[in-house]
């Protein structure tokens, strides 16, 4: 069975705190990725990874990092947060499967993240 | 830019009828379409996809139509039952690239 995991369902931290949200899958999958979830807006990719060490930006970047040291593992880090990223956040991770293949992304089940 | 867009925030449909969600995509580059449900407090879970070069896909209870021309894919849940209840986001891949395009997502509650 395929399994995503946070490292917590609910955080409270405060404006400038140094932030991390740690996400483990257990299906040596390559690929990782990092979503906020916002009403109205849906699932927006902030950050991704092919591979142990690579990242890639994805669509709303600013304000957050990532690190991915080992495969099973893909860390989002709030350098200095702010109300404005008080959010849901999913992990997700896929299998590369064949060139022009589909591939289905597994959840995590998400930390509710409040930054006061 | 919305390059996969769900215009109905909302849906309420009686229990034992059919649901229908839309959805409009904008890239005809994109390879593969996929719907995901998602309950509160948990992640979303893979429902169904459909692959480009077809205009149906069936699974059960839940069938996905794709209108390449009119560049929009429906998800039919039919019959609808009350654990049908979520919110359903479609999503779409390039057959280049691993990550997924999101809608905004549509909450379907299903009442009795």
């Amino acid at each position: 069975d395929v399994k995503v995991t946070q490292s917590s369902r609910y955080l409270v931290k405060r404006t400038g705190e140094k932030v991390f949200l740690e996400c483990v899958q257990d299906m040596d999958h390559e690929n990782m990725f990092w979503y906020r979830q916002d009403p109205g807006l849906g699932l927006r990719l902030i950050y991704f990874s092919y591979d142990v060490k690579m990242k890639e930006k994805g669509d709303i970047p600013e304000g957050y990092s990532v690190s991915r040291e080992k495969k099973e593992r893909f860390s989002l880090i709030l350098e200095s947060a702010s109300t404005n990223q008080t959010s849901m956040y999913l992990c997700a991770s896929s299998s590369a499967g064949i060139a022009g293949g589909q591939e289905t992304q597994y959840f995590g089940p998400g930390t509710r993240l409040l930054v006061l | 830019d919305q390059q996969v867009k769900q215009n109905s925030p909302s849906l309420s449909v009686q229990e034992g009828r059919i649901s229908i969600l839309n959805c409009d995509y904008t890239n005809s580059m994109f390879d593969y379409f996929l719907w995901y449900k998602k309950y509160p407090a948990e992640g979303p879970t893979f429902l169904i996809s459909i692959s480009s070069i077809k205009d149906k896909n069936e699974d059960g209870r839940f069938t996905v139509f794709l209108n390449k021309s009119a560049k929009h894919l429906s998800l039919h849940i039919v019959p609808s039952q009350p654990g049908d209840s979520a919110v359903y986001f479609c999503a779409a891949q390039t057959g280049t690239a691993s990550k997924l395009t999101f809608g905004t997502g549509t909450r379907l509650q299903v009442t009795l």
